[in-house]
C-alpha cells in the first residue's frame, strides 16, 4: 500500500543553518506529493507539493523535489529562521485524490536564535 | 487561504462518556471534510471521509459505531468518540476541501482528547 517515511525528529538548529528533512514514499502509481507544516497550536498548512516527477516544489525559502527514481522529496531550506520551528509533515495523495492524504510521522523542528 | 476552524483544541473527559469534536469551514462551503487521528509519534491516519448530506465513508479498522460522524450542513462536520476509553485518547484533526481551490485541502488546528 502507499506510505510515506520520513525523518525522525526532532531536529535543532541555529539561524541560518541549512535544513534538510528527507521523506521517502511508497506508492502504486504516481502520486502528488505535499509537504505541510504545523506552527504551534495551528492546524496544518500547505508547504508546498509536486505533481509529477522532477516537478520542484516552492514557498518561503523551502524547495523539494519530486524524485521518481529514488520515490523522494526530501524538504531543504538554505538558511533557517526561528520563526520556521515548527512540525514538518510529508505527504501523498491517495487512490488519485488531491484531498485524501497518506501522512509521515512528522519531524519537529527547533530553530535557535 | 480559507479557515477550517476545529473546537474545541483540547478536551479531557471521563472513560465512558462520548465526546463531540467540531469542524467548520468558515469562509467556504465544503461537501467533503476528512477526518484524522494521530497517535504520539505516528503518523496521521486517515479515520472516514465525512460527505454532506450522506453516510460517511470509514477507513478499513474504524469503528463506525465508535466514531460517529455527521455532516449535516455544508459548512460542519461532527466527530463524536461515543464511550471514550483511555485508548481513544488522541489528537484528531480534520480537513475539508474547497471547491473553489481544487488541488487543496485544508486543516483545522486539531483537538488533543484526553480520556481518563
Amino acid at each position: 500500500g502507499n506510505s510515506v517515511t520520513q525523518m525522525e525528529g526532532p531536529v535543532t538548529l541555529s539561524e541560518e543553518a541549512f535544513l534538510t528533512i528527507n521523506c521517502t514514499y511508497t506508492a502504486t502509481g504516481y502520486p502528488s506529493l505535499f509537504w505541510y507544516v504545523q506552527y504551534p497550536g495551528e492546524g496544518l498548512q500547505l508547504l508546498l507539493k509536486a505533481t509529477k516527477a522532477d516537478d520542484k516544489g516552492s514557498n518561503k525559502g523551502f524547495e523539494a523535489t519530486y524524485r521518481k527514481e529514488t520515490t523522494s522529496f526530501h524538504l531543504e531550506k538554505g538558511s533557517v529562521q526561528v520563526s520556521d520551528s515548527a512540525v514538518y509533515f510529508c505527504a501523498q495523495n491517495s487512490g488519485g485524490s488531491n484531498y485524501k492524504l497518506t501522512f509521515g510521522k512528522g519531524t519537529l523542528l527547533t530553530v535557535n536564535p | 487561504g480559507a479557515v477550517v476552524s476545529q473546537h474545541p483544541s483540547w478536551v479531557i473527559c471521563k472513560s465512558g462518556t462520548s465526546v463531540k469534536i467540531e469542524c467548520r469551514s468558515l469562509d467556504f462551503q465544503a461537501t467533503t471534510m476528512f477526518w484524522y487521528r494521530q497517535f504520539p509519534k505516528q503518523s496521521l491516519m486517515l479515520m472516514a471521509t465525512s460527505n454532506e448530506g450522506s453516510k460517511a465513508t470509514y477507513e478499513q479498522g474504524v469503528e463506525k459505531d465508535k466514531f460517529l460522524i455527521n455532516h449535516a450542513s455544508l459548512t460542519l462536520s461532527t466527530l463524536t468518540v461515543t464511550s471514550a476509553h483511555p485508548e481513544d485518547s488522541s489528537f484528531y484533526i480534520c480537513s475539508a476541501r474547497d471547491p473553489g481551490t481544487a488541488k487543496e485541502a485544508f486543516f483545522g488546528q486539531g483537538t488533543r482528547l484526553t480520556v481518563v
